[in-house]
This record gives C-alpha cells, structure tokens and sequence, in this order.
C-alpha cells in the first residue's frame, strides 16, 4: 500500500541544523519529494530525488535516501527563522505521473 | 512563482451548492493533478488529467469531477458541497515523464457553511 509517515514536530535552535525524517512504504515509488507550506500559503518545492540516489545536496539542503529501509530524510544546515513552517514529504509512481502521496507534515519551529 | 495559476483564491459556499475551481499550468505541462488539503493535514490526490482524460484518481466520490481543455488548463466541479468539503485546493502540473518537477499553485480555499 501507499502511505507516508512524518513526525508531527520539530523545534531547532536558530543556526543548529534541522533533521526532518519520513518513511514510506511503497517499493516501487520513483520521486521522492520534500515540500515546504508557510502559514496560508501553497506548496513550495523544495528538492526531490530520484530513487535510484542515496543523495542530493542543494545549498543548505541535503536529502539522504535510504532505499532498504524506505527512509528519507531532509537536513537543513543553519536553520534560520525564515525556515519556520510545515515540511511534507511526499512519494510517486512514474507510472502515476503527477499522482503523489503526502505525509501528515512536520512543522519546524524556530527557537531564538 | 511556479507558472500555476489557480482562481479564485478565496469563496464561501453553502452546503447543496456547487463550485467550480480553475488552474492555468505551466507553459508545456500537459498533466494536471488536482489536490484537497484539510486543515492540519497533508494534501489528498483527488485526480489527475492527461489529454483531456482522467487517467487516475483518489478515493474521492463521483461528485468531485474534472474538465481538461486543449490548452492543457484544467477545472475541478464539486456539486452538492459538504461541510468537510470545506479545504485548500491544489492544482498542480507537469510534463508527462518528468515527474521530478511538479509544481503546485497557491490554491483556492473554500469555505463551506
């Protein structure tokens, strides 16, 4: 079956780095997505990977892909305040184009 | 900006009535999909269309359809509204086989009384 699971919270202190971790449970998923929502706002993508990688670095994001397991993970170095908001990670077929499965979110909130 | 347009932004409805929701995508995307995100939660693939047809959809009732135009934009029906009907609605687009780049617009949140 399909189904992607995320913790709820996070709280980081401002410049530490942020780990925001996800499993999945579909084998056969090809893109694995993080997205980022701020208050009121729509989804904005953040990276993805395809699934044959362990990893992708983009700036201060890196995303590690642990294929046995069905773990993902998005690590943000030096979290700022701006970083504040609710992380989706997300999953799809090739097959299913643009059909993606959503975890529940994780909001990450910012200590001073 | 993500080259997605959705209209409106905001509406109220009352429950029995029917809406309909409107998403221009990117320049060269030929697939749209179609997302109901409740509060609090993530968002529910509802369906997809690809040249003109639907070609997969979530466990939504027959009362949430879809249109898809030449142009490649798109429009969600939701007749006989409910008050869980009541969400942020996402449209999102895509150029079949490059799945990798999906990109959402900003949404249309109803509000149903």
């Amino acid at each position: 079956g399909e189904d992607v699971e995320q913790s709820l919270f996070l709280s980081v202190r401002e410049g530490d780095s942020s780990v925001i971790n996800c499993t999945y449970t579909d084998s056969s998923s090809t893109y694995l997505y993080w997205y980022k929502q701020e208050p009121g706002a729509g989804l904005q993508l953040l990276t993805y990977i395809f699934s044959n990688m362990d990893m992708k670095q983009d700036q201060r994001l890196t995303v590690l892909l642990n294929k046995k397991d069905k773990h993902l993970s998005l690590r943000i170095a030096d979290t700022q305040t701006g970083d504040s908001a609710i992380y989706f990670c997300a999953e799809t077929l090739y097959s299913s184009a643009s059909k993606i499965i959503f975890g529940s979110g994780t909001r990450l909130s910012i200590r001073p | 900006e993500t080259g997605v347009t959705q209209s409106p932004t905001h509406l109220i409805k009352t429950r029995g009535q029917q809406v309909t929701l409107r998403c221009s995508s990117q320049s060269g995307h030929n697939t749209v999909s179609w997302y109901q995100q409740a509060l609090g939660q993530g968002p529910q693939f509802i369906f997809q269309y690809y040249r003109e047809e639907e070609n997969g959809r979530g466990n939504f009732p027959p009362r949430f359809s879809g249109l898809q135009f030449p142009n490649y934009s798109s429009e969600l029906n939701v007749n006989a509204l409910e008050l869980d009907d009541s969400a942020l609605y996402l449209c999102a687009s895509v150029r079949w086989g490059d799945t990798g780049e999906l990109f959402f617009g900003e949404g249309s949140r109803l509000t149903v009384l």
